[in-house]
């Protein structure tokens, strides 16, 4: 079974914090992805991986960042965090990128306050 | 930004119903459309991946149709059943995307009475 893992559930940061997400998976996926996701506007991409220290930007990068310095490791990194970052932050992965399914973690509910 | 609609954007139904779902994408560059489940505290699991015109698919008392033509899917669910509540995704992946990210609508919430 495809495990994709995510470092916290739930997690509380204040304002200004510098914050990581952690996602580790365990299939030896080319392709990384982080979402974010807010009631009523479904799952957006912030940002993808497609290999070792390759990134691309998604639909909602501001204020976020990411590191992927091992294939199996994808972080997604708020450099100061923000209260309109409060959300739910899911990570998946995929291997074929378009046709294979993506597999998903449980997802980090994260609070700024 | 592509944009994916589905349609409604919730339902409740009772127990027994048959139901369907929509999904709208783009017609032009298709190369994939995705439906995944998402049932609340659980991770979104795929339900289909489809790729050619006319593809339909079937998972027990689920199904999925799709028509690239007209740029549309349909989700059915026969005899729904309580465990059937979730919220169910489609993701729309084009031709000649960046390296085939996928474009999700916002979800069509059900909810089974019993």
């Amino acid at each position: 079974d495809v495990k994709v893992t995510q470092s916290s559930r739930y997690l509380v940061k204040r304002t200004g914090e510098k914050v990581f997400l952690e996602c580790v998976q365990d299939m030896d996926h080319e392709n990384m992805f982080w979402y974010r996701q807010d009631p009523g506007l479904g799952l957006r991409l912030i940002y993808f991986s497609y290999d070792v220290k390759m990134k691309e930007k998604g639909d909602i990068p501001e204020g976020y960042s990411v590191s992927r310095e091992k294939k199996e490791r994808f972080s997604l990194i708020l450099e100061s965090a923000s209260t309109n970052q409060t959300s739910m932050y899911l990570c998946a992965s995929s291997f074929v990128a378009g046709t294979d399914e993506q597999y998903f973690g449980p997802g980090t509910r994260l609070t700024v306050t | 930004i592509l944009n994916v609609e589905q349609s409604p954007q919730s339902l409740h139904v009772q127990e027994g119903d048959s139901t369907n779902f929509t999904c709208s994408f783009p017609s032009s560059n298709f190369y994939a459309l995705h439906w995944y489940r998402w049932e609340t505290a659980k991770s979104p699991e795929a339900l289909f991946v489809m790729t050619l015109n006319g593809d339909e698919k079937k998972k027990g008392r689920i199904s999925a149709t799709l028509n690239t033509k007209e740029g549309y899917s349909y989700l059915y669910i026969k005899g729904s059943q309580p465990e059937d509540s979730a919220t169910y995704l489609c993701a729309f992946s084009p031709r000649g995307s960046t390296l085939g990210r996928l474009y999700f609508g916002r979800g069509t919430q059900l909810t089974v009475w019993p």
